[in-house]
């Protein structure tokens, strides 16, 4: 199996800051490297795919990049709507795994 | 639009069954593969099982393997989970998704969840 190892765990941010979560795999994925925003109570939402494509209606402040084994989510300047926890997630081969997730909380 | 919706959860003692069901609506269910992922509380996302658009191919985590069963129905636009033997581990959210076109092992839609607790 595909382990997804993400950092930090947690993550303390304000308003207006530049966050940097990034997501390892245990071994190569290509760009088959996807991250999801969960709200507390909520399903989780697609932000990225394909390592550094955005979902229709998600807002360009989020991107990612990286390829292989290493990968970033930027969030460029933190909106109060998110505060979350985000996910990666692997689609290259089943079974599907996820990151542990990266909870980030107002400063 | 696109909505899934699940249901059949609640308490069951451990080593009965329970069968989840999701209805799809808003796009044309036959044309996607189909997933169950759950999530414990507090804790993170756990893919258990797909089925291919057709049914053709179904795919399980380790953990479900032998236990749990997915299947559809794409005259009725629901997904099913059959659930046997379950344990107190199996006590978590199960969420329905949708597999991408281009990748289906990419998750584009979700449910709003169903809980099932494991308990005597």
């Amino acid at each position: 199996d595909i382990q997804m190892t993400q950092s930090p765990s947690s993550l303390s941010a304000s308003a207006g800051d530049r966050v940097v979560i990034t997501c390892r795999a245990s071994q190569s994925i290509d760009n088959y490297l996807n991250w999801y925003q969960q709200k507390p109570g909520k399903a989780p939402n697609l932000l990225i795919y394909a390592a550094s494509s955005l979902q229709s209606g998600v807002p360009s402040r989020f991107s990612g990049s990286g390829s292989g084994t290493d990968f970033t989510l930027t969030i460029s300047s933190l909106q109060a709507e998110d505060f979350a926890t985000y996910y990666c997630q692997q689609s290259f081969s089943t079974p599907i795994t996820f990151g542990q997730g990266t909870r980030l909380e107002i400063k | 639009q696109v909505q899934l919706v699940e249901s059949g959860g609640g308490v069951v003692q451990p080593g009965r069954s329970l069968r989840l069901s999701c209805a799809a609506s808003g796009f044309i269910f036959s044309n996607y593969a189909m997933h169950w992922v759950r999530q414990a509380p507090g804790k993170g996302l756990e893919w258990v099982a797909v089925i291919s658009y057709d049914g053709d191919n179904k795919y399980y985590a380790d953990s479900v393997k032998g236990r749990f069963t997915i299947s559809r129905d794409d005259s009725k636009n629901t997904l099913y989970l059959q659930m046997n033997s379950l344990r107190g581990e199996d006590t978590t959210v199960y969420y329905c998704a949708r597999g991408a076109v281009g990748d289906y092992l990419k998750f584009d839609y979700w449910g709003q969840g169903t809980l099932v607790t494991v308990s005597s």
